[in-house]
Order: C-alpha cells, then sequence, then structure tokens
C-alpha cells in the first residue's frame, strides 16, 4: 500500500529563518507531488506541484520554492521566512495518467508558525 | 481553470440532526467531484468521490451525487454524529492533462453536539 510522510510535524521558526519542510511517498512510483498551505480561517491553496524530478510548477509568487530530488521526496523550502508564511503546510500524491478520477491523498502536515 | 462555492460555516448541530452541505462547482469541462474531511489537527482525508454525471459517492454514511445540470455535489448524512465535528472541503479536479490539481473550497466548519 502507499503512505504519505512529512516532516517536522511543527515548527517555531523566528523571521528571517530558512525553512526546510520534507515530504516522502512510498509504495509509487513516479506520483504528481503537491504542496498546499492552509492559513488560519482560510481553505487550502495550491503552493507547487511537480510531475516528475526536477520538475516543479508554481502556482503562486512568494518567497517559497520547492524541489524535488528524486522520484518520491518532495521538498518545500525558504531561505528568509516571513510572518506571513505561517500556517498548516500540506503534502500530497496522486497517481500519473489521464484518468480524472485519480484521487489526491495528504500527508499529516506540518504546522509552522513564524514568530 | 475550476472555482467551487461551499456553503458558508460554521454549522452546528445536535447530534442525530440532517446534514446538508452546499456546493456547487464551475468548470469547462467535465470534472471529477470530491469531498475530503480534515478533523482536528490533522490532515486531510478523502471522504467520497463521484467521476461523472449522476454518479452518487458515499461512505461512513455520507453521501453526494454529482448533479450535471446544477453543477452541484452537495454533501449529505441522515444522521450525524459527535464525531463527524471537522471541517468538509467540496473539491473538483482540473484533469489537465497528466496533472491533477484540486481547486478546493473554503471549507465548511461543522460541530455535532451531543
Amino acid at each position: 500500500s502507499q503512505t504519505i510522510h512529512q516532516w517536522p510535524a511543527t515548527l517555531v521558526q523566528p523571521v528571517g529563518s530558512p525553512l526546510s519542510l520534507e515530504c516522502t511517498v512510498e509504495g509509487t512510483s513516479n506520483p504528481n507531488l503537491y504542496w498546499y498551505r492552509q492559513a488560519a480561517g482560510r481553505g487550502l491553496q495550491l503552493l507547487f506541484y511537480s510531475v516528475g524530478i526536477g520538475q516543479i510548477s508554481s502556482e503562486v509568487p512568494q518567497n517559497l520554492s520547492a524541489s524535488r530530488p528524486q522520484d518520491r521526496q518532495f521538498i518545500l523550502s525558504s531561505k528568509k521566512l516571513l510572518l506571513s508564511d505561517s500556517g498548516f503546510y500540506l503534502c500530497a500524491w496522486s497517481r500519473t495518467g489521464a484518468t480524472s478520477g485519480n484521487t489526491i491523498y495528504f500527508g499529516e502536515g506540518s504546522w509552522l508558525t513564524v514568530v | 481553470g475550476n472555482s467551487v462555492t461551499q456553503m458558508e460555516g460554521p454549522v452546528t448541530l445536535s447530534e442525530e440532526a440532517f446534514l446538508t452541505i452546499n456546493c456547487t462547482y464551475t468548470a469547462t469541462g467535465y470534472p471529477s467531484l470530491f469531498w475530503y474531511v480534515q478533523y482536528p489537527g490533522e490532515g486531510l482525508q478523502l471522504l467520497l468521490k463521484a467521476t461523472k454525471a449522476d454518479d452518487k459517492g458515499s461512505n461512513k454514511g455520507f453521501e453526494a451525487t454529482y448533479r450535471k445540470e446544477t453543477t452541484s455535489f452537495h454533501l449529505e448524512k441522515g444522521s450525524v454524529q459527535v464525531s463527524d465535528s471537522a471541517v468538509y472541503f467540496c473539491a473538483p479536479v482540473d484533469s489537465g492533462g497528466s496533472n491533477y490539481k484540486l481547486t478546493f473550497g473554503k471549507g465548511t466548519l461543522l460541530t455535532v453536539n451531543p
């Protein structure tokens, strides 16, 4: 069976510090990978998605970046965090293919508080 | 791209009450439709889905029917429990080639009191 795991689960970082959130998927190959953010009191916002190694698409301009160094590894980074980066970050994956009914599966989420 | 309008919350019900959370969408094609649930402090879990018109998705007593004519996918449950308290997200899939991006509604917070 497939599993997705992201870490750390929670972190508190000062403004201006770097960020690295990591996500891995097991039990599948060549998945589509996603990073979403859920700010307090708001819905989900897609930040990045990737259809393959080294292929990253950004949905929203910001001071965050994403990388996919391996097939099932997806990393969210920032060189200098802002207060507005606080939120709940969710990694997700889906199977590749032309079937629109593919489900997107989410990780447990990472709570980031920038102070 | 797709967009979705979801019933504003919060919704507060007593146990065993009937639940409806409205969801309507706009899409250029024929999206698949999903409901996700987020329990407190957790990530999102798939609740149910429907992939074509008139399909009914169901799970854990929840149901939603894909209504193409009204572009709706309303979530219903005949008798809610305290354990159903969560945030519910409606989402049509944007099936652009081999990449699938969900367009989420803003979420509806449901609180069920004993």
